[in-house]
C-alpha cells in the first residue's frame, strides 16, 4: 500500500530547460512534504520542503508546489543543470515536529539532464 | 565533519551469520531511524527511536534489533542473516520535519 507515489521512474530533460517531478499521496493525515536528492552510493540529502498550509515554496532554482485537494505535489527545477542528474525522492509525514513517526517515501524518479 | 555516519559502507557475509551496523550522529537530534532500501528501491522505515521510545515497523522480522547506547548512536543488529536481507540500510536522524541520512550500508548475504 503505497501512500506516496512517484509514477515516473525516470525523466530525461535537456540542460537549461525546466524539470518537473511529480508526486501523489493518499494519506490525508500528511501535513508536511519533502524532496530528497540521492546520488549513487550516497544517502539521500534534503532539498526542499513545504507545509500543508502553503501551496508554494521556492529556494533558488527549486520550487515545490502543493495541491492539497488533488493530493499532489511537484518539484520544479529551472534551469536544469548536469549536476541535477540524480534520483529524487518525494517524502511525507504527519509529524512535522520531529517525533518518532518517520518519513514515508515514494519510489523515486531518476532525473537525467542531457547536455 | 559528517553529520550522520554509518559503518561499514559495504558488508558481505554468509547466511546464518550475525552482524551489526553502527550509526552515529553529531547533530544533537533526539530522533533516529533505520531505513531499508530494497531491490525495488523503496525506502521503508524499520525503526524509530526517540527519547528511549522505540517504535518498530511491524513488518520487520524480530531478527533485527536496534540498540541505542546513548542519544548519539543507534546501531542495528541482525541475527541469522538470510539472503532476502540483502539491501542498502540507511541510518537517519531528525530535527523537526527534516531527516538527515547517513551514506548507507550495502549488505550482501551470500
Amino acid at each position: 500500500d503505497q501512500q506516496v507515489k512517484q509514477n515516473s521512474p525516470s525523466l530525461s530533460v535537456q540542460e537549461g530547460r525546466i524539470s518537473i517531478l511529480n508526486c501523489d499521496y493518499t494519506n490525508s493525515m500528511f501535513d508536511y512534504f519533502l524532496w530528497y536528492k540521492k546520488y549513487p552510493a550516497e544517502g539521500p540529502t534534503f532539498l526542499i520542503s513545504i507545509s500543508s498550509i502553503k501551496d508554494k515554496n521556492e529556494d533558488g532554482r527549486f520550487t515545490v508546489f502543493l495541491n492539497k485537494s488533488a493530493k499532489h505535489l511537484s518539484l520544479h527545477i529551472v534551469p536544469s543543470q548536469p549536476g541535477d542528474s540524480a534520483v529524487y525522492f518525494c517524502a511525507a509525514t504527519s509529524d512535522s515536529g520531529g517525533g518518532a513517526d518517520g518519513l514515508t517515501f515514494g519510489k523515486g524518479t531518476h532525473l537525467i539532464i542531457q547536455p | 565533519d559528517t553529520a550522520v555516519s554509518q559503518t561499514p559502507k559495504y558488508l558481505v557475509t554468509q547466511m546464518g551469520n550475525d552482524k551489526s551496523i553502527k550509526c552515529e550522529q553529531n547533530l544533537g537530534h533526539d530522533t533516529m531511524y533505520w531505513y531499508k532500501q530494497d531491490s525495488k528501491k523503496f525506502l521503508k522505515i524499520m525503526f524509530s527511536y526517540n527519547n528511549k521510545e522505540l517504535i518498530i515497523n511491524e513488518t520487520v522480522p524480530n531478527r533485527f534489533s536496534p540498540k541505542s547506547p546513548d542519544k548519539a548512536h543507534l546501531n542495528l543488529h541482525i541475527n541469522s542473516l538470510e539472503l532476502g536481507d540483502s539491501a542498502v540500510y540507511f541510518c537517519a536522524s531528525r530535527h523537526r520535519a527534516e531527516a538527515f541520512f547517513g551514506q548507507g550500508t550495502r549488505l550482501t548475504v551470500v
